[in-house]
């Protein structure tokens, strides 16, 4: 049992460039998030997903997309990579919030645009 | 609107002193409130959520409704304990909201 798992770890970009991070999990869970860790900043949520199929915004969705045809796979799409997305990423997944289910976290990719 | 307030950046203390991480929290309805632990080079990972009452590494935390808070505490820190904590709440609308986060650091 895996986890949360995301790909690459560590990745550089030059300004305009495009990227995918990828987010996969085995637990079966419907819900899926991605976040944005900033230092001083706590994490932000970026999308999520409540189902294959399904994605909303979370609160800075802006320059990010997201599709999610599986249950497993949940992938973030950076088009035209800026400075300001200089940052750590975090995927989770959980099942439906509300009953203390707690959120599993991945390991993080650091991404730098330079 | 629901949000969660962690007053300090940085805690340090030293091994064997009581430490008391502050969370406040802003939600109209019945709030769902967890720490989260994020030790160095790992992941972040559950420490222990409000509903469970549960004590976990020696950490306790208290839903306190009237004052909107829910402190994390420890009445011995050891140095292990060092790490990056942030609180987090899940109200209605499903989202988990986080905290700032506050670095603990222990020392010998």
């Amino acid at each position: 049992n895996a986890g949360v798992t995301q790909t690459p770890k560590f990745r550089i970009l030059k300004i305009g460039q495009s990227m995918t991070l990828q987010c996969a999990q085995d637990m079966n869970h419907n819900y899926m998030y991605w976040y944005r860790q900033d230092p001083g900043m706590g994490l932000k949520l970026i999308y999520y997903s409540v189902g294959a199929g399904i994605t909303d915004k979370g609160e800075v969705p802006n320059g990010y997309n997201v599709s999610r045809s599986t249950t497993e796979d949940f992938p973030l799409r950076l088009e035209l990579a800026a400075p300001s997305q200089t940052s750590v990423y975090f995927c989770a997944s959980s099942y439906p919030p509300g009953e203390g289910y707690e959120q599993y976290f991945g390991p993080g990719t650091r991404l730098t645009v330079t | 609107a629901q949000r969660v307030t962690q007053p300090e950046k940085l805690l340090s203390v030293f091994k064997g002193a009581p430490v008391e991480l502050k969370c406040n929290y802003s939600y109209s309805g019945s709030p769902e409130l967890f720490w989260y632990v994020q030790y160095s080079r790992q992941r972040l990972q559950l420490l222990l959520r409000h509903i469970s009452r549960e004590s976990i590494k020696g950490f306790t935390a208290d839903l306190n409704k009237g004052e909107t808070s829910f402190h994390l505490k420890k009445p011995f820190a050891q140095e292990e304990d060092s790490a990056m904590y942030y609180c987090a709440l899940t109200g209605a609308n499903s989202k988990l909201t986080f905290g700032k986060g506050i670095t603990l650091s222990v020392r010998p």
